[in-house]
């Protein structure tokens, strides 16, 4: 299944690296969402973008930079990073921001040295 | 108080038997309601959305029980490919889904 990608799959940081995360959507739909998923925590959610325009900032750190180009990509722009940061993060999309299903990615996992 | 909570299992089963697991949120204002399904290291995949009148797709039933504020799924003649987390989910409004931490199944032959 190829509806919605991340690049990359895995990735491992210094604390003082900058790198971004990137998602794409092949769905047509018009909101995207970050989550992270640490082990032994349910997914939480980070951010929410709906036709490019940022609708939720769920109290994430300014260490986490979203930014959505179009309404097809959405990227993640890490810096300053600390070791509690290492999870999972995924990217989901839905056609709107009603009660839409949402679609995954695979998930960039992510570890912070 | 956790806004879905569900008992983390694992659930040990043998193949064929029926299992079910239950799961509770906190916010009465809770607009619609999912199972996701989560393999080992790979993302959550939708199951089933649930509904009030109980929904059943296949070996799969999901209740909702408003009133009580807990959702549930059955699961009958269990298949070894049925071993994952599963995940309850609410949408609190607004796109705002929450997780529980998902209750983990093994089907052992």
């Amino acid at each position: 299944e190829t509806g919605v990608t991340q690049t990359p799959r895995h990735l491992v940081m210094g604390m003082t690296n900058k790198k971004s995360l990137k998602c794409e959507q092949h769905l047509g739909h018009n909101a995207m969402y970050w989550y992270k998923q640490s082990a032994k925590k349910p997914l939480e959610l980070m951010f929410v973008y709906s036709l490019e325009e940022r609708v939720e900032n769920n109290s994430v750190p300014s260490r986490f930079s979203p930014e959505c180009p179009n309404s097809s990509h959405l990227f993640l722009h890490l810096h300053t990073l600390q070791p509690e940061d290492s999870a999972l993060y995924l990217c989901a999309s839905s056609l709107g921001t009603g009660e839409e299903t949402q679609y995954f990615g695979p998930g960039t996992r992510l570890l912070v040295l | 108080r956790k806004e879905v909570e569900q008992d983390p299992g694992p659930f040990n089963v043998p193949e064929g038997a029926t299992v079910a697991f239950n799961c509770t949120y906190s916010n009465s204002a809770s607009q619609s309601f999912f199972w996701y399904r989560q393999d080992c290291r790979k993302e959550p995949k939708l199951l089933m959305s649930v509904y009030s009148s109980g929904n059943e797709d296949g070996r799969f039933t999901a209740q909702l029980n408003r009133a009580s504020q807990y959702i549930s799924l059955l699961i009958r003649d269990s298949k070894l490919s049925d071993s994952a987390t599963y995940l309850c989910v609410v949408n609190t409004g607004f796109q705002k889904l929450v997780f529980g931490t998902g209750t983990r199944l093994l089907v052992s032959p």
